[in-house]
């Protein structure tokens, strides 16, 4: 079955650490693949989307994401968090098998210390 | 400006009652999703719509009713019948590049 796992779910890092969200799934075929994040009290938004071309992809507040096609793998990273990316990021993968399907990760809840 | 709106933000159920939960859209997309929420879970597709008049069931369909009878309207049903309803519910419809628009989510408790 297809299904996509978050490595951590919860992590905790201090004011200009990097960060690192594993994102791992299990299908052989084409993949969309998406971040999503959802700060406190407010609704989820799309935080970058990998569809085809370069594997780095670069969206919203300095986040980027690699896809690794060999490893299965779309991490999202970013340099030097700020207290205002605490959050719970979410990883969502499309595939197409007799219809779209998107399988969401668990969710990795992000607490930034100022 | 375009979105989903979803009501109520929060609502209480007594057991065996059918409550219903509203989602809206102003976006003109054609296809509309409810997911449930859960800590630990993430998200979970209970029902999708692709077009009016018509919907599908997900993952975890039983216990849930739907309709789809105009275009911007997509509610949910948790019925009687759903064991576990206490959760967040999510609204969402798809964009043309397979990306979703949520709604901000009705979290209802059963009391």
């Amino acid at each position: 079955a297809q299904s996509v796992s978050q490595h951590n779910h919860h992590v905790i890092l201090s004011e200009a650490a990097s960060l690192e969200l594993g994102c791992n799934y299990s299908y052989g075929g084409t993949v969309n693949l998406f971040w999503y994040v959802q700060y406190p009290g407010q609704h989820l938004q799309l935080l970058l989307k990998y569809f085809s071309g370069d594997p780095l992809v670069k969206g919203i507040k300095g986040f980027e994401a690699e896809f690794i096609k060999s490893k299965f793998s779309f991490n999202l990273r970013k340099p030097s968090v700020q207290w205002s990316d605490t959050a719970e990021y979410f990883c969502a993968v499309t595939t197409n098998t007799g219809g779209f399907k998107t399988i969401f990760g668990a969710g990795t809840r992000l607490f930034v210390k100022a | 400006d375009g979105g989903i709106t979803q009501s109520p933000k929060y609502l209480f159920r007594k057991e065996g009652q059918n409550v219903t939960l509203s989602c809206e859209q102003n976006l003109n997309h054609d296809a509309m999703y409810w997911y449930r929420q859960d800590p630990g879970q993430g998200l979970r597709l209970i029902y999708y719509s692709q077009i009016v008049n018509d919907f599908q069931k997900g993952d975890i369909a039983e216990g849930y009713s739907v309709s789809r009878e105009k275009k911007e309207s997509f509610p949910l049903t948790v019925t009687s019948a759903q064991k576990n309803p206490t959760a967040f519910y999510l609204c969402a419809s798809m964009t043309g590049d397979y990306g979703y628009t949520f709604g901000s989510g009705t979290r209802l408790t059963v009391v």
